[in-house]
């Protein structure tokens, strides 16, 4: 059983580019949470997705960021105009159920902006 | 905003110690706390999800237990081996879909 994949694993963007950022979760889970870590910083919760639903998206910031689950394919978190503060890792993890269920990160993708 | 705090922040070892550190949130909405080692360059790795007050945990050398009433999780390593050496984290689902994460301990094992 492949675990949660993420690709690219390394992105580098110039300012005002778009990043798209893909998660293929564990096969059988259909909730998947993207998270961000900015350098000296923990992990921070940005989105939460079920199967072609945004669930709680409270930690993404409200303009230029997006995500989506669609029903065929991966998750995707889409930055539009990257700015130099969106460099970061990202990772997303995905679960069976939500809260009480253990999570499986992905290797994260590193997001540089020049 | 959940307020998940870890101690201590950072912690040297000798091969062969025990050792254990904690992670501290606010008792009231409690819904599962959740354990991850995470080694440099990799991705966290689930240890355990703790879902009741008593609740104790085992995988190998390492175990936790959970204070639900006080709003308490310990982690222990039992003779800490180089191959322990990662950051531990702690992290809890808040009122919504949330998830709150400490910041971490950072354990080193000298051999």
């Amino acid at each position: 059983n492949a675990g949660v994949m993420q690709n690219p694993r390394h992105l580098v963007r110039r300012r005002g580019q778009e990043a798209r950022l893909r998660c293929s979760p564990m096969k059988g889970h259909s909730h998947v949470y993207w998270y961000r870590q900015l350098p000296e910083e923990g992990l921070k919760f940005m989105v939460y997705l079920q199967k072609e639903n945004i669930i709680d998206e409270s930690g993404m910031p409200k303009e230029r960021f997006s995500a989506e689950f669609p029903k065929e394919g991966p998750s995707i978190l889409r930055i539009q105009q990257v700015v130099r503060g969106d460099s970061a890792a990202y990772f997303c993890a995905s679960s069976r159920q939500e809260r009480t269920d253990t999570q499986y990160f992905g290797p994260g993708t590193r997001l540089t902006v020049l | 905003i959940l307020n998940v705090e870890q101690s201590p922040q950072s912690l040297h070892v000798q091969e062969g110690d025990s050792t254990n550190f904690t992670c501290s949130f606010p008792s009231s909405n409690f819904y599962a706390l959740h354990w991850y080692r995470w080694e440099t360059a990799k991705s966290p790795e689930a240890l355990f999800v703790m879902t009741l007050n008593g609740d104790e945990k085992k995988k190998g050398r390492i175990s936790a237990t959970l204070n639900t009433k006080e709003g308490y999780s310990y982690l222990y390593i039992k003779g800490s081996q180089p191959e322990d050496s990662a950051t531990y984290l702690c992290a809890l689902p808040g009122t919504g879909n949330q998830f709150y994460f400490g910041t971490g301990t950072s354990l080193t094992v000298i051999p």
